[in-house]
């Protein structure tokens, strides 16, 4: 069982829909990470967080240490939302590295 | 953001030959990172640097060594290319290790043939 799990994998909604992706993990973190890659392109960090809550533009994202699970929600969604979103933790005392998931893959459509 | 370049952006080279990607870093970070991404697999670490002169393993570290002899320079080194090592690469970095975020290079495709 991978140490990060993501769900769904692959997600297709249309413009303005609600969008939830979820991440799990079983293992002890200082902080989890959601990530954004296009198709062809790099990887950009969309959040840190350790607890709480974090909201930026239409992205907001949850965590719940005592439960080890992260949501990522994209309000009004938008075909330019389309990408990889990729969940990782990175855990105390291992020089920062980071545990990915496989990622959740989203189409946007008009 | 020019925090970090890695070069080349795409290579195709052949089996049995030597590879070095090269990741540069203008953010004065500690840590470096390369990891591997393919299809159906989270990226995965391959080697790991928390200072100059000072590397470690990863995951999936076979086949593969690093050197870092300055702060902003993070060298990959494929000893002898095989088939299995083509895969999209990237670099990646942070600083004062936990609880910080973490900068991405737009990453190195390359292909063994």
């Amino acid at each position: 069982k991978n140490e990060v799990e993501q769900s769904p994998q692959n997600l297709t909604a249309q413009e303005g829909e609600f969008i939830t992706i979820n991440c799990s993990y079983s293992v002890g973190i200082s902080a989890l990470h959601w990530l954004q890659q296009h198709p062809g392109g790099g990887i950009v960090s969309l959040f840190m967080l350790s607890s709480g809550k974090k909201k930026h533009g239409r992205l907001i994202a949850t965590i719940n240490i005592q439960e080890k699970h992260s949501s990522l929600h994209i309000t009004a969604s938008h075909p330019r939302d389309s990408a990889v979103y990729i969940c990782a933790v990175s855990s105390s005392g291992t020089a920062s590295k980071l545990t990915f998931g496989t990622g959740t893959r989203l189409q946007v459509t008009l | 953001d020019a925090g970090i370049t890695q070069s080349p952006r795409h290579k195709v080279t052949e089996t049995g030959t030597p590879v070095t990607l090269r990741c540069h870093q203008t953010e004065n970070h500690r840590y470096m990172y390369w990891y591997r991404q393919d299809p159906g697999h989270g990226l995965r670490l391959i080697h790991y640097s928390y200072g100059v002169k000072d590397t470690d393993k990863g995951e999936v570290s076979d086949g593969y060594s690093v050197s870092r002899s300055k702060t902003e320079d993070f060298l990959l080194t494929l000893e002898s290319a095989t088939s299995s090592q083509t895969s999209v690469y990237f670099c990646a970095t942070t600083t004062y290790g936990q609880g910080y975020g973490y900068t991405f290079g737009s990453g190195t495709r390359l292909t063994v043939v």
